[in-house]
């Protein structure tokens, strides 16, 4: 099984800056997932890393606000860009399992809340 | 112990059969969440059920929260290749204002025998 440890596991940032969020995994995986989960609301997929190559955005989610590096097969960050209140939320990290394993495993999750 | 136990774990089914998993919990569920994932892909959002008793159908895909809202049970009828997937549930366990953090089961892996 994988175990994922991301953080910061929250933060309050003041609007207008940036936060960079680190997903670590014990073991090397293909890909990795970034999620939002908003208040009250579904988890939303952001993008997709994959190693050595540019990630995938989900529609409605763009590099410039989301960059996303993927250095290696056990590390990944999402940084948050230039935030407004309307990015505070819960950010989550996911590994792909399959089809080796059955389980899903994510991250701790990033509370994230922009004043 | 897990908070969000799903079952089965895994799951090997003749393409048209039925089938249900399930995803129960000892505390209330204030919202459940079921997802699919393929892989290479990320969750796919399935259905969303907050009230008791709630029932929602989807094509051939049918999820119930029950009257005590810890349990929920997602049923295929007349299963496809396409169903094939990890499933896996998410769960609101927090009653409290300002906390909404998921906690989720381990997921059901489905494969469907042509």
């Amino acid at each position: 099984s994988a175990v994922i440890s991301q953080k910061p596991s929250r933060d309050i940032c003041q609007r207008g800056t940036s936060l960079t969020i680190q997903c670590q995994v014990d073991s090397q995986v293909t890909m990795m997932f970034w999620y939002r989960q908003q208040p009250g609301q579904s988890l939303t997929l952001i993008a997709t890393a994959n190693q050595g190559s540019e990630a995938t955005y989900e529609s409605g989610f763009v590099i410039d606000k989301f960059p996303i590096s993927r250095p290696n097969l056990t590390f990944s960050t999402l940084t948050v860009s230039n935030m407004s209140p309307e990015d505070s939320s819960i950010y989550l990290c996911s590994v792909d399992s399959w089809p080796e394993n059955t389980e899903a495993f994510f991250g701790q999750g990033t509370r994230l809340t922009v004043v | 112990s897990q908070e969000l136990e799903q079952s089965p774990q895994s799951l090997i089914v003749q393409e048209g059969k039925n089938l249900t998993i399930n995803c129960t919990s000892s505390k209330t569920l204030y919202g459940l969440y079921w997802y699919k994932q393929k892989y290479g892909e990320g969750l796919i959002f399935l259905m969303m059920l907050q009230k008791g008793g709630e029932e929602k159908s989807h094509e051939k895909i049918t999820a119930k929260l029950d009257e005590k809202k810890q349990q929920s049970s997602l049923h295929i009828t007349a299963s496809q290749p396409s169903h094939a997937g990890i499933y896996l549930c998410g769960a609101d366990m927090n009653s409290g204002a300002g906390s909404y953090q998921l906690t989720f089961g381990k997921g059901t892996k489905l494969s469907v025998i042509p």
